[in-house]
């Protein structure tokens, strides 16, 4: 199972939106309702900031937003802060008898 | 509070073994789906291996026949028992908590270290 194909970098100024994309396959993003996004502080542990493409968990603030189509899902920060640069992975089930799951590469966001 | 808490990484020399472990607070073990998921220094996220509730266990292919999931019900603890290592294994292992319905990762610990080198 190949990783999910997101962008290493990407950059946007304070207050300003940027969108992230996570581009996978039919048999995991486009298959399923159930891409994840995690977002990483560096040393930190990965935290949850989107399930079921679309879903915030309690407590992640509304300026973070998950969407899908076709094959490809994303994940758009609006409203960027300086706290928001960090990495961003997303996942995807992927129902496989053998490997249920496949995250992307990761994205660094950085606020300008 | 709920949490995990990892231990057991250390250094290890290539073809040794290691086994790590995993300590849930304030839920069952036993009664969630568990997965360990690593991170290679300057790397991304790759998942490795998940226990579920049932029993069902899978492993990724970069791992699968080297390393053994298992868990201690009665001690509520979770364990990935590492043989064969190389030096492509050194990473972070971070203990995870899956959601079963929506099928994502809601409960991270803070990950131990493990470094393979002679």
């Amino acid at each position: 199972q190949s990783a999910l194909t997101q962008p290493p970098s990407t950059s946007g100024s304070p207050g300003q939106s940027v969108t992230i994309s996570c581009t996978g396959t039919s048999s995991d993003v486009g298959g399923y309702n159930y891409v994840s996004w995690y977002q990483q502080h560096p040393g930190k542990a990965p935290k949850l900031i989107i399930y079921a493409v679309t879903k915030r968990p309690s407590g992640v603030p509304d300026r973070f937003s998950g969407s899908k189509s076709g094959n490809t899902a994303s994940l758009t920060v609006s409203g960027l802060q300086a706290e928001d640069e960090a990495d961003y992975y997303c996942c995807s089930f992927v129902g496989s008898r053998d490997i249920p799951w496949v995250f992307g590469g990761g994205t660094k966001l950085t606020v300008l | 509070e709920l949490q995990v808490a990892e231990s057991g990484g250390g250094l290890v020399q290539p073809g040794g073994s290691l086994r790590l472990s995993c300590e849930a607070s304030g839920f069952r073990v036993s009664s969630n789906y568990m997965s360990w998921v690593r991170q290679a220094p300057g790397k991304g996220l790759e998942w490795v291996s998940v226990l579920y509730s049932g029993g069902r266990i899978y492993y990724a292919d970069s791992v699968r026949g080297r390393f053994t999931i298992s868990r201690d019900d009665s001690n509520n603890m979770l364990y990935l028992q590492m043989s064969g290592l190389r030096v492509e294994d050194t990473a972070v292992y971070f203990c995870v908590r899956e959601d079963g319905d929506d099928w994502y990762f809601d409960l991270w610990g803070r990950g131990t270290l493990v470094t393979v080198s002679s």
